[in-house]
């Protein structure tokens, strides 16, 4: 079936440094894509989202990059910091489904000093 | 307001017991959903509610399955005759209705089955 992965199960990265995370989905139904972070202990915490007629979209330290032609999605972090660590996730879903997210497996980043 | 509050945190039963988790979502938002975690894994879809109304159910979702929205505010997700294969996260979320798909997750129920 149609599914959302990630490329990377585990990124080291120095304190400072940006990030970057990957997600291959393979619905090209979806149009609309979002990413999550989650600390140990906690719920998944909304970071950005962006809809499938845009290729970027920026937040506060965090891009968002989509490449509909080969289904790709990323999230880049900027200057990481410490409270960065954490397991970040990409979902897809359509706007005829809505809140009903198809989350992949998730990539814990570790940041050191 | 201080976001998806779910009870209990974690619960750890034998198997063949039922059990019941609640799930308090933001006070606006008329639209409530349940997910399930395992280790390791991303969440997966159970169900959602448009205020009372089960209007979805995945099909990871037995009838030994069963949510609730009585009222349109709070949820219960009751699981019966536990198995070990239902050790998971179960969490909560809920969003502002339909156009607004950025869900707000609570910090989930862990249940761990004996």
């Amino acid at each position: 079936g149609e599914s959302v992965g990630l490329h990377l199960p585990t990124l080291s990265v120095q304190e400072g440094d940006n990030s970057i995370i990957n997600c291959a989905y393979s619905n090209s139904a979806s149009d609309y894509f979002i990413w999550y972070k989650q600390e140990s202990g906690k719920g998944p915490q909304f970071i950005i989202d962006i809809r499938s007629n845009m290729d970027k979209r920026q937040g506060q330290r965090v891009t968002v990059l989509l490449n509909k032609t080969v289904k790709h999605l990323s999230l880049q972090i900027a200057a990481t910091q410490p409270g960065d660590s954490a397991v970040y996730f990409c979902a897809e879903a359509r706007t005829d489904s809505w809140g009903k997210l198809q989350f992949g497996a998730g990539t814990q980043v570790v940041v050191t000093p | 307001d201080t976001g998806v509050s779910q009870d209990p945190r974690h619960k750890i039963t034998k198997r063949g017991q039922n059990v019941t988790f609640r799930c308090d979502p933001i006070s606006e938002h008329n639209r409530l959903y349940w997910y399930r975690q395992t280790l390791g894994q991303g969440p997966e879809f159970l169900t959602y509610f448009q205020n009372e109304a089960q209007l979805e159910k995945s099909r990871l979702l037995s009838d030994r399955f069963s949510a609730e929205r009585p009222k349109g505010s709070f949820s219960t997700l009751e699981i019966q005759r536990t198995e070990q294969g239902d050790s998971a996260m179960y969490l909560c979320a809920s969003s502002a209705g339909t156009g607004a798909n950025v869900l707000t997750f609570g910090a989930g129920s862990r249940l761990t089955v004996l």
